[in-house]
């Protein structure tokens, strides 16, 4: 059974550009999450979609970040405009319980 | 609010050698804990879980952890080091079982050496 995969694996966008990561969660996941992952630190939850609700966004900077999961399967994460802070691993995971499994992550560097 | 601890960014050990990771957590409900492992250009693999009964805690890999409420601690351990081990560990905590609502540390680096 695959994974929750993620595209791209890494990123690379001038300051201010926009950028968009794609997330595949593992098929019957209802559960979907977006993760941030600065260097040397944990992940911290971006947003939790439970189908295709999102239904803890609180730390998600709305400003210039933006989410969704149509038709509750596959989400997509956008930065809008990307900033230099915004260098980091973005990271997906689905959930069916008591486990989230983890894609590889997207890469992404602001310069 | 919850928290977690994890005392040590960097821990190395001899191949065979014993593992221990440290981690400590702060909960104002009855925790839920939660111990994950990184490879290089890898996402988190769940290790093991604390929810609930037996306070030993067995996982894959070998390794296992103890909650210890008095302690407020949920140390990692594994009896016998080995290459394959070197990754990046994070401790997290829940307020539910479940994998939602989680907070992990900043990670210890287990680098293991010949």
């Amino acid at each position: 059974e695959a994974g929750v995969v993620q595209s791209p694996r890494y990123k690379i966008i001038e300051k201010k550009q926009p950028v968009a990561f794609w997330c595949n969660p593992i098929s019957g996941h209802n559960t979907l999450y977006w993760y941030l992952q600065n260097l040397g630190q944990g992940p911290e939850l971006l947003i939790r979609y439970e189908n295709e609700e999102a239904v803890d966004d609180s730390q998600l900077p709305k400003d210039r970040f933006s989410a969704e999961r149509l038709k509750g399967v596959d989400s997509t994460l956008k930065i809008q405009p990307a900033e230099l802070g915004d260098s980091a691993v973005y990271l997906c995971a689905s959930s069916a319980g008591t486990e989230a499994f983890f894609g590889q992550g997207t890469r992404l560097t602001v310069v | 609010a919850q928290s977690v601890t994890q005392l040590g960014s960097h821990v190395s050990v001899s191949e065979g050698a014993l593992v221990l990771l440290r981690c400590n957590y702060s909960s104002s409900v009855p925790p839920y804990l939660f111990w994950y492992v990184q490879y290089p250009n890898q996402g988190l693999q769940l290790l093991l879980k604390y929810t609930t009964g037996a306070t030993l805690v067995k996982g894959i890999n070998g390794f296992e952890a103890e909650f210890k409420k008095s302690e407020t601690s949920f140390h990692l351990t594994k009896p016998s080091a080995h290459m394959s081990d070197a990754a990046e560990y994070f401790c997290a905590v829940s307020r539910t079982g479940t994998a939602s609502k989680l907070t992990f540390g900043t990670g210890t680096r287990l680098q293991v050496t010949l």
